[in-house]
């Protein structure tokens, strides 16, 4: 399986240029969240989505759009790319197996993304 | 949400155990406890979680103390390749993960 897969892994934009970040899993999970991380941070949420048609806002949402038309995909858009976006976005996925005590993330690799 | 508080750098001799220690003081009653790892800049792995009662898997033990106010990860033979940073993580609901800033553990030959 490959699990949880982003793409690109590298990407950088020019100031108001706009993009999607892609994310697929390949597990059927339920659950599919974005976090961004910054130099030094921990990983903050910003979009999750717990099936197909559903989404939420996380901590920090501001100029971040998602949606959730399939349960494999979970694309993550930016609709004018600033500065402050400069970080590492990460994709995870996430089941019940049918009990909350079995749930878990599942990362995916990370896509590096600069704005100048 | 339940927060956490973690050493932000530990070492530990290789082939030795590692403790890491997380503080949860105000964690409810049916808030799980959560450990990942991130090595270097990769995504976050799923180490091991717990309710209440202390949990074991083939990577680590989870100790949980009594009142539930704090955790102990442990690694019982670090190698070099367990260097990296731990987060510790009290689930508030499913799927919701509040990630702090973690420990960062240097294995040492």
């Amino acid at each position: 399986n490959a699990g949880v897969t982003q793409t690109p892994k590298f990407q950088v934009l020019k100031t108001g240029q706009s993009m999607t970040l892609q994310c697929a899993q390949d597990m059927n999970h339920e659950y599919m969240s974005w976090y961004r991380q910054d130099p030094g941070m921990g990983l903050r949420l910003i979009h999750y989505s717990v099936g197909a048609g559903i989404t939420d806002q996380g901590e920090v949402p501001n100029g971040y759009n998602v949606s959730r038309s399939t349960t494999e995909d979970f694309p993550l858009r930016l609709l004018s790319a600033a500065p402050s976006q400069t970080s590492v976005y990460f994709c995870a996925s996430s089941w019940t197996g049918g009990t909350a005590t079995n749930e878990k993330l599942f990362f995916g690799s990370g896509t590096q993304l600069s704005v100048l | 949400d339940a927060k956490t508080t973690q050493p932000t750098s530990m070492d530990c001799a290789e082939g030795r155990a590692a403790n890491l220690p997380c503080n949860h003081s105000t964690i409810s009653g049916n808030e799980y406890v959560y450990w990942y790892r991130q090595i270097h800049s990769q995504g976050p792995q799923y180490i091991i979680h717990g309710l209440k009662n202390n949990e074991t898997n083939e990577m680590a033990s989870l100790i949980i103390t009594e009142d539930r106010k704090s955790s102990t990860l442990i690694l019982p033979h670090a190698t070099l390749r367990d260097t990296a940073v731990y987060y510790c993580i009290v689930r508030a609901q499913l799927f919701k993960y509040i990630f702090g800033t973690g420990t960062r553990l240097k294995v040492l030959a």
